[in-house]
Formats: C-alpha cells, structure tokens, sequence
C-alpha cells in the first residue's frame, strides 16, 4: 500500500521559535497532500489542503502566516509553524491523496514549552 | 456543511463479543466513505472505502456496510488486537475551491477489546 512518512515524529521547542515538519509520500506521486491537527481524545482536524505548485487552502479559523505550508514537489509537503506558543502543542498528522483515496502519515508530536 | 457523527464514543467488548460501530453523515452528494483505524500516537491505517448504498466491503473480522444516511463498521469475534480507535471520514462529491479531496471526520469510536 501507500507509504506515507513524516519527519520528526516528535519535536521539542520553545516558545516564540519556528519548527519545520515534513510530508513525503514514498511510493506515489501526491498532487494534493492535506495538514490535519489532532489535540487528546479529539477527531482529526483539517487544517488546510496543500496542492503542488500553488497556495495552500487553508480552513476557516486556520492563521495561514502562523501555519506556512509548501508543496515544493510531488512527493514533499513541509508545515512550518511560526514563532510557537504553548496552545500550539498538538499532534500534526498529514495525508497524501491517490485515486480518492488518503493514506496518513504516522504523526508529529509537536511540544512547546 | 458535512457532518460526521459516530457512536458509542467508546465501547468495551469480551473477546469473541461481535458488535457493531455507527457512522451517521450529512453531506452534499458523497463521493466516498471511509474507515480508519488510529491507535494511540499513530497516524489513522486505511481500512475501507465505501462509494454507494448497499456496497459491503470486508476485511478479516470487519465489515463495512453503507445506507443512504449511514455505515456500519461490523465486527466479528473480535481480539484484543482489534483494540483501537475507529474513525469514520466523508468525501463529498463537490468539494469548495481548491479542497481536493477533502475528508471531514467524525470524533471516533474507542474499542476496547478484552480477554
């Protein structure tokens, strides 16, 4: 099946510092890669739909200039979340789309002090 | 606006105990339906994609069936293994501009499967 790979798996910062996460679908080729946010005991949120080569889409209530989101190529989406606070600690999940189909990455376990 | 709504929230089984997980949705013309497994720090597995009414898919010890309002994830003699947290995900079939394949997720079912 799909593989999709997520780089850190978890991430210590500090607040007011920026940290980089990475998406790679390894075995496919992805046009639309997707950014989800997931706090304890919640369902996954959308945070916003991220297309090669063009803007991110992001979801209502979504600060774009907070969370930066690149499709450089079509295998590779990066989140950068910008100058970090406490309530940003949260689990970021991102998915690869193939034939209507997502397949998840394993998760990033984002903690700011 | 999709809507995804799951229930129990939470349920515990004996092994061998069958039961079954409800996903009820509202959406604008669907294009799929899903089912995910998430165990605790992982990313969701892909389980099943279901496209119309009465399309049944299966599994090992899980079946998912789909009406007009709802799906079913079944679950026969289930193992401690089974434990996890089951998700149920909508694709509608005219998503906004530049939303793609957009998912919209229900808050899950935590199965708790026990010996």
């Amino acid at each position: 099946g799909a593989v999709v790979s997520q780089h850190p798996s978890w991430v210590i910062c500090k607040s007011g510092t920026s940290v980089k996460i990475e998406c790679r679908s390894l075995d496919f080729q992805a046009t639309t890669m997707f950014w989800y946010r997931q706090f304890p005991k919640q369902s996954l949120m959308l945070m916003a739909t991220s297309n090669e080569g063009s803007k991110a889409t992001y979801e209502q209530g979504v600060e774009k200039d907070k969370f930066l989101i690149n499709h450089a190529s079509l295998t590779l989406s990066t989140l950068t979340v910008t100058s970090a606070h406490p309530e940003d600690s949260s689990f970021y999940i991102c998915s690869a789309g193939s034939n209507n189909e997502q397949f998840f990455g394993p998760g990033t376990r984002l903690t700011v002090l | 606006e999709d809507q995804v709504t799951q229930s129990p929230e939470a349920l515990r089984l004996q092994e061998g105990e069958s039961s079954s997980l409800n996903c009820s949705y509202t959406v604008s013309g669907l294009r799929g339906l899903f089912w995910y497994r998430q165990d605790p720090g992982k990313g969701p597995e892909f389980l099943f994609t279901l496209y119309s009414a009465g399309e049944e898919k299966e599994k090992e010890r899980l079946k998912a069936t789909l009406t007009k309002k709802e799906s079913f994830l079944h679950i026969t003699a289930p193992k401690p293994e089974d434990s996890a947290t089951y998700l149920c995900a909508v694709q509608a079939a005219h998503p906004p501009p530049g939303g793609g394949n957009k998912l919209t997720f229900g808050t899950g079912t935590q199965l708790k499967v026990e010996l």
